[in-house]
């Protein structure tokens, strides 16, 4: 079973550019999320989604940062315009389905450097 | 609000010693999950393990084992005679009931050297 493709693995930007990120999850997976980790910091949700639905998107920096699963497959998270401090690895994940007792498989991420 | 701390930063052990990696949360509710998850260098989160709230059976899989205690709010995990692919970052998480997002701590990076 292939597990959760991400891409590009590698970004570097200059500030008030925009980039986007792509996630493709596991086959079949209902659930998907987007994590942004900082260097030294454990991983942070940005966003869930349950098939093209937002489930949970409280903690996703509305003003600069856009999320989307058009088909309820592959996602695509954008950052318009990028900062500084945006400068992290984004992990997406995916499960089965929505609850904790349903495992999250995580891609490697995207590391995106802001320069 | 939960909460995940991991009070150790950084921990140095040869190969073949025993470590025990720390986590201690903050939750209101009765019912969540806590979990361990595993980066190695490649960057991919790996799941170890998840507990409920309910089952404080500590459990051993193979050279890891973990120590559930509620009444000090601790998860703890240890590796028996640790080895140099052990080396990585170790993250402690909590999930409350019904909702799928994970709070994680900071992390442990373990080095282990030959």
């Amino acid at each position: 079973e292939a597990g959760v493709a991400q891409s590009p693995r590698y970004k570097i930007i200059e500030k008030r550019q925009s980039v986007a990120f792509w996630c493709n999850p596991i086959s079949g997976h209902a659930t998907l999320y987007w994590y942004q980790q900082i260097l030294g910091q454990g991983p942070k949700l940005l966003i869930q989604f349950q098939n093209n639905g937002v489930v949970d998107d409280s903690q996703l920096p509305k003003d600069r940062f856009s999320a989307e699963r058009l088909k309820g497959v592959d996602s695509t998270l954008k950052i318009q315009p990028a900062k500084l401090e945006d400068s992290a690895v984004y992990l997406c994940a995916s499960s089965s389905r929505q609850g904790p007792m349903y495992e999250q498989y995580f891609g490697p991420g995207t590391r995106l450097t802001v320069t | 609000a939960q909460k995940v701390t991991q009070a150790q930063t950084e921990i140095s052990v040869v190969e073949k010693e025993d470590v025990t990696l720390d986590c201690v949360y903050e939750t209101r509710d009765t019912t969540y999950y806590l979990f361990w998850y595993k980066q190695p260098p490649s960057g991919e989160l790996v799941f170890l393990i998840r507990r409920n709230s309910f089952d404080e059976q500590n459990e051993i899989s193979g050279r890891y084992s973990w120590n559930f205690q509620k009444s000090t709010s601790s998860f703890n995990f240890t590796i028996t005679a640790s080895q140099v692919v052990d080396s990585a970052v170790y993250f402690c998480a909590l999930s409350e009931a019904g909702y799928s997002t994970l709070t994680f701590g900071k992390g442990t990076m373990l080095l282990v050297s030959p």
